[in-house]
């Protein structure tokens, strides 16, 4: 059994700060790692998905990967009230979620 | 017209009872899947199709089932509900040569 594990949260940040939000996975041989996005009643929409070592950037958010140390965090840069959502992490082509990391945005 | 359709949006129904969820998609992509989502639980794979010949069990099958009728259509099927499958389900397509997985709206199920 595949486990993948977020802090529940809530994670509070002032507007325009850094928001850092984490996983961890407990299969070695995973492969591809999401992050989604879900706005409280919709459904998850994918915003990033990163395969290899190292950082993946897509405007203001970051992907940054691990796999000798067996996490994937999601940085959002300049924070936006209307980030204010839960984030899921999914491992290995969607078939494992994390219970995902509520965040606010503070205006 | 949205890309990922779920029937019903809404449902209650009693312990016991079968009842089937469907899916419909107009994106053309040869995966679909099933979820179930519930508080503080995350989303948890149900079940799976690769194409219409393949279908798999996920994380958490026991007490559903699954029909694969067409590329476009996948329902899912609760024979006898009982009340711990009171939960959010959503449905979710993607095409084999991408990542990206595209979520319909959702059907909250309850049941008494």
């Amino acid at each position: 059994q595949k486990e993948v594990e977020q802090n529940s949260g809530p994670l509070s940040v002032p507007e325009g700060a850094i928001a850092s939000l984490n996983c961890t996975y407990s299969d070695r041989g995973s492969q591809s790692f999401f992050w989604y996005r879900q706005y409280s009643g919709k459904s998850p929409e994918l915003i990033m998905f990163i395969y290899s070592n190292g950082d993946k950037e897509d405007g203001r958010f970051t992907a940054q990967l691990n796999k000798a140390s067996q996490y994937v965090s999601l940085l959002i840069r300049d924070s936006q009230p209307s980030d204010s959502a839960t984030y899921l992490c999914a491992v290995d082509v969607q078939f494992y979620f994390g219970t995902g990391t509520s965040l606010t945005v503070i205006p | 017209d949205a890309d990922v359709t779920q029937t019903p949006r809404n449902r209650i129904t009693k312990t016991g009872k079968r009842i089937m969820l469907e899916c419909s998609q107009t994106k053309g992509h040869d995966r679909m899947y099933w979820y179930r989502q519930d508080p503080g639980l995350g989303l948890r794979l149900i079940y799976y199709s690769f194409d219409v010949k393949d279908i798999n069990k996920g994380e958490i099958s026991d007490g559903y089932s699954v029909s694969r009728q067409a590329q476009a259509k996948f329902s899912l099927s609760l024979e006898s509900a009982i009340p711990n499958q009171t939960a959010l389900y959503f449905c979710a397509t993607q095409q084999g040569s991408s990542y990206e997985q595209y979520f319909g709206p959702g059907t909250r199920l309850t049941v008494t």
